[in-house]
């Protein structure tokens, strides 16, 4: 157990749908990085955040945005979901960025039908 | 794009046998991280190398760094079918935070 709690495991959706994946860091860690894997894309950097601010950006569409909030857990929104949209999303956290290893959580499955 | 580029795609071993797996990336890096994944699950890091280091060992794993070819390799020694994964690099830019991965390594070993 890695200590990065993600929720909900999985989700299935329709085309044009919003939906919200969560992410609970490791207990003292500050930053929380999402990405997302998919079978022709690979492991794509979305976005970091860095105790409530946004610290770095990655291949993140318009139609998606994250925030962290004070109490350090972190949200990541799709709207508009389109089926190119399903794939393996993942929350990972450190206690400060990349200068250290990074804690996975189990992902998100999201499914857009 | 990608930041790292894994060699091979995928590879079969015996077990007993070693796996050998080369990351090669474009940037400066900070650092470079190797990671595991078992099928579907999240990732686990497996060992941390800085820019100023050369070789780094952690268990059967031997991690070493030429930041002159921008390359990495992973060593696993004495494989066993537990190894089966899919392995990655990722590089931590140096003047950004990003955590780039790598396109990844499917290692299967054969009991």
């Amino acid at each position: 157990d890695s200590g990065v709690t993600q929720t909900p495991k999985h989700l299935i959706t329709a085309t044009g749908q919003r939906v919200t994946l969560r992410c609970s860091p490791r207990s003292g860690d500050l930053s929380v990085y999402w990405y997302q894997q998919s079978l022709d894309q690979g492991l794509q950097f979305l976005i970091q955040y860095y105790n409530g601010e946004e610290r770095a950006k990655g291949n993140i569409l318009e139609r998606f945005s994250a925030q962290q909030f004070p109490d350090l857990h972190s949200e990541l929104n799709l709207s508009s979901l389109e089926l190119g949209d399903s794939a393996l999303y993942f929350c990972a956290s450190s206690v400060t960025g990349s200068r250290e290893k990074l804690f996975f959580g189990s992902g998100t499955q999201l499914s857009v039908l | 794009s990608q930041q790292g580029e894994e060699d091979p795609q995928a590879l079969s071993i015996q077990e007993g046998e070693n796996a050998t797996m080369n990351c090669s990336y474009k940037t400066s890096i900070n650092n470079l991280q190797w990671y595991r994944q078992n099928s579907g699950r999240g990732l686990v890091h497996l060992i941390l190398i800085r820019s100023n280091e050369r070789e780094k060992h952690s268990g059967r794993l031997r991690v070493t760094l030429d930041t002159s070819k921008k390359s990495s390799s992973l060593l696993i020694t004495a494989s066993r079918a537990a190894d089966t994964a899919s392995y990655f690099c990722a590089t931590a830019l140096g003047n950004t935070d990003k955590l780039i991965f790598g396109t990844g390594t499917r290692l299967q070993v054969f009991p």
